[in-house]
Formats: structure tokens, C-alpha cells, sequence
């Protein structure tokens, strides 16, 4: 089946430790988005790639980094720098940025 | 930047009412979409809307697009315990980055909560 396959279901992260949350999609779709979500605040946009080997900044950027190698793969980086990563991560698709982006099933980051 | 007000925050109803919620912006958004989220899970795809003034609908679920392209409401009809979950809406607009491109950029509400009794 054609989806959005993000990996770990949870994760959890040491005080100055790196983590890499895994996003990959077989839909075909151009554009791929990262988003954080915590209780009451709805979703954000931490960083979003129109086209492989392109990635823009979203609205809460600082702490992570990403990579956009292929087309079907955008890893997420939530670096020692964020200093509040525990929240919900959603990884999302779209064929092209102006269509309705699908999301996959999210990754719970806590704090050991 | 662009916000959404999603209201009401949370609803508590008997299975089998009829349910409505709505956003609203000062700003114009070029596509509507309304998702729904179960815990644990990622938001699903409910229902898009393109036009200013579009009414679609998705089974027991309709949406509108409102003439203003400011707000967007979301109703559904005789509600079933599985209906119980985050509704969001999401507004998209084009957002300018440099070197002349631009790209859609997606905003969403804070989230109505649905609880249905049985």
C-alpha cells in the first residue's frame, strides 16, 4: 500500500544527544513537510522540501536540521540544541506544495 | 503570520447530534481542508475545498468554503461513537521565499475535541 512510514512510534532522548526521526513516503509526492505538535497548539511547521536536494526553514526551525537526499526520504535531526524536543512529530507529503498534504501515523519524542 | 481561530475548543454530545465547528481568519486562504486526528495517530484528510463558496461533502460529513475566503465550517450529521476524535481545520496560502519562488504553506487551527456519548 502507498503511505507515509515514519519510524520510531517512540523515541526517547538523552540530555545532549542527537536523534534522527525516520520519514519515508512511496506516494511519489515532490514535497515533504516536518511538523511539531504539542497539547492545545495544533501543528507547526518546523521544515518542509518542495524538491529533492531543497529544504526551506519553517516557522520553529532552531534545534533541528534536515536532509532531502531522495525523494522518498526527508530524516528529521532534533539536534542537543532544542532544548524542549518533547513532542509529537508528524511527517507529511504532498504531490506539490499547493495540494492537500497526507501524514503518517507521527513520532512520540520524550526526554530520559 | 496567518492564524486560524478553531471554535468551539471541545464538544460533548449524545450519539446521534448533529455537530458543527468552524474556523475564521483576518486572513484569505487559497484552499481550504478540514483533517482528523485519533490519539496516537496522524491527521486524516477529511474533506478539501478549493472555491470560494464550494460545499462538498464526505458521507455524514459537509464543509463549505466561506464567500470571504476567510473561514471554512465543518458540520456532521447524526454522530456515531467513532466520530469521537481531534477535528482541525487547515487554511493554505502561498508564502514567498527567496529567489522569486514560493510555495503553499499550510496553517492550522488549535483543534476542536469531539467526545461522543452513546
Amino acid at each position: 500500500d502507498g503511505g507515509i512510514t515514519q519510524s520510531p512510534k517512540y523515541l526517547f532522548r538523552k540530555e545532549g544527544q542527537n536523534v534522527t526521526l525516520s520519514c519515508e513516503q512511496n506516494l511519489n509526492h515532490d514535497a515533504m513537510y516536518w511538523y511539531r505538535q504539542d497539547p492545545g497548539q495544533g501543528l507547526r511547521l518546523i521544515y518542509y522540501s518542495q524538491i529533492v536536494n531543497d529544504f526551506q526553514k519553517g516557522d520553529i526551525a532552531e534545534g533541528y536540521s534536515v536532509s532531502r537526499e531522495k525523494k522518498e526520504s526527508f530524516p528529521l535531526t532534533v539536534t542537543s540544541a532544542q532544548k524542549n524536543p518533547t513532542a509529537f512529530y508528524l511527517c507529511a507529503s504532498s504531490t506539490t506544495g499547493w495540494q492537500p498534504q497526507h501524514f503518517g501515523d507521527g513520532t512520540r519524542l520524550s526526554i530520559l | 503570520g496567518q492564524q486560524l481561530n478553531q471554535s468551539p475548543q471541545s464538544m460533548f454530545i449524545q450519539e446521534g447530534e448533529d455537530v458543527s465547528m468552524n474556523c475564521t481568519s483576518s486572513s484569505i486562504f487559497n484552499t481550504w481542508l478540514w483533517y482528523k486526528q485519533d490519539p496516537g495517530e496522524g491527521p486524516v484528510l477529511l474533506i478539501a475545498l478549493y472555491k470560494a463558496g464550494e460545499l462538498t461533502s464526505n458521507g455524514r460529513l459537509t464543509a463549505q468554503f466561506g464567500i470571504t475566503r476567510k473561514d471554512s465550517f465543518l458540520n456532521i450529521s447524526a454522530s456515531i461513537p467513532s466520530d469521537v476524535g481531534i477535528y482541525f481545520c487547515a487554511g493554505l496560502h502561498d508564502v514567498a521565499y527567496a529567489g522569486g519562488t514560493s510555495y503553499g504553506k499550510l496553517t492550522f487551527g488549535q483543534g476542536t475535541i469531539l467526545t461522543v456519548h452513546p
